[in-house]
């Protein structure tokens, strides 16, 4: 059974940089079709793409925020870490880790993450 | 902004059929990407409900149903029951987002 769980801080000030821990079990990120992307939502808003780190460490970040983000992997911990800097209001949200299985460089995501609420406040 | 454009919401009677559309274009679901559909319930995670346009993980109903057809996808709910009231989301593979991935604008599924 794979299950993922995203930590972090609840509250962070304008400008400061956002560190989130995707923690997962069940299958391994150095097994070949296999990714953990992060996803977030703003409150009543959409799903966002944020980003996708490979079983081979191959990375892809939304254009709209790849300056200010970094996705790296740690498989010794079963780890995921999402960076973002210059955190903004406008970047509260929840946001979601998900396995993903790839296929033919395509993927889907499965399962995801409770999600871990995060808000942008002085 | 999302590049797959989604009605923000449908609804149908308990037992009706009801259609999502997931409208892209040339450099996603319209190049032969693969779409695939996510079910939201109030206040939890989204849960993948289609793969790879048409295929349901072990476990969800075969209510649910997915399509594709030129640049635009379609989620269809068969027999519509309560506990179907959810967002849907569509996801898919852009190529002029440099490797990244999209979801669709979402939709609010209402049982009357």
């Amino acid at each position: 059974q794979i299950t993922l769980k995203e930590s972090g801080p609840t509250l962070v000030k304008p400008t400061q940089t956002l560190t989130l821990t995707c923690t997962f079990s069940g299958f391994s990120l150095s097994t070949s079709g296999v990714g953990v992307g992060w996803i977030r939502q703003p409150p009543g808003k959409a799903l966002e793409w944020l980003a996708l780190i490979y079983w081979n460490d191959d990375k892809r970040y939304s254009p709209s925020l790849k300056s200010r983000l970094t996705i790296t992997k740690d498989t010794s911990k079963n780890q995921v870490v999402l960076t973002m800097t210059n955190m903004d209001p406008v970047d509260t949200a929840t946001y979601y880790c998900a396995h993903a299985k790839v296929a033919g460089g395509l993927y889907w995501f499965d399962p995801w993450g409770q999600g871990t609420l995060v808000t942008v406040s002085s | 902004q999302s590049v797959l454009t989604q009605p923000p919401s449908v609804s149908g009677a308990p037992g009706q059929r009801v259609t999502i559309s997931c409208t892209g274009s040339s450099s996603n679901i319209g190049a032969g990407y693969d779409v695939h559909w996510y079910q939201q319930l109030p206040g939890t995670a989204p849960k993948l409900l289609i793969y790879g346009n048409s295929n349901r993980p072990s476990g969800v109903p075969d209510r649910f149903s997915g399509s594709k057809s030129g640049t635009s996808a379609s989620l269809a709910i068969t027999g519509l029951q309560a506990e179907d009231e959810a967002d849907y989301y569509c996801q898919s593979y852009d190529s002029s987002l440099s490797g990244s991935g999209v979801f669709g604008t979402g939709t609010k599924v209402t049982v009357l």
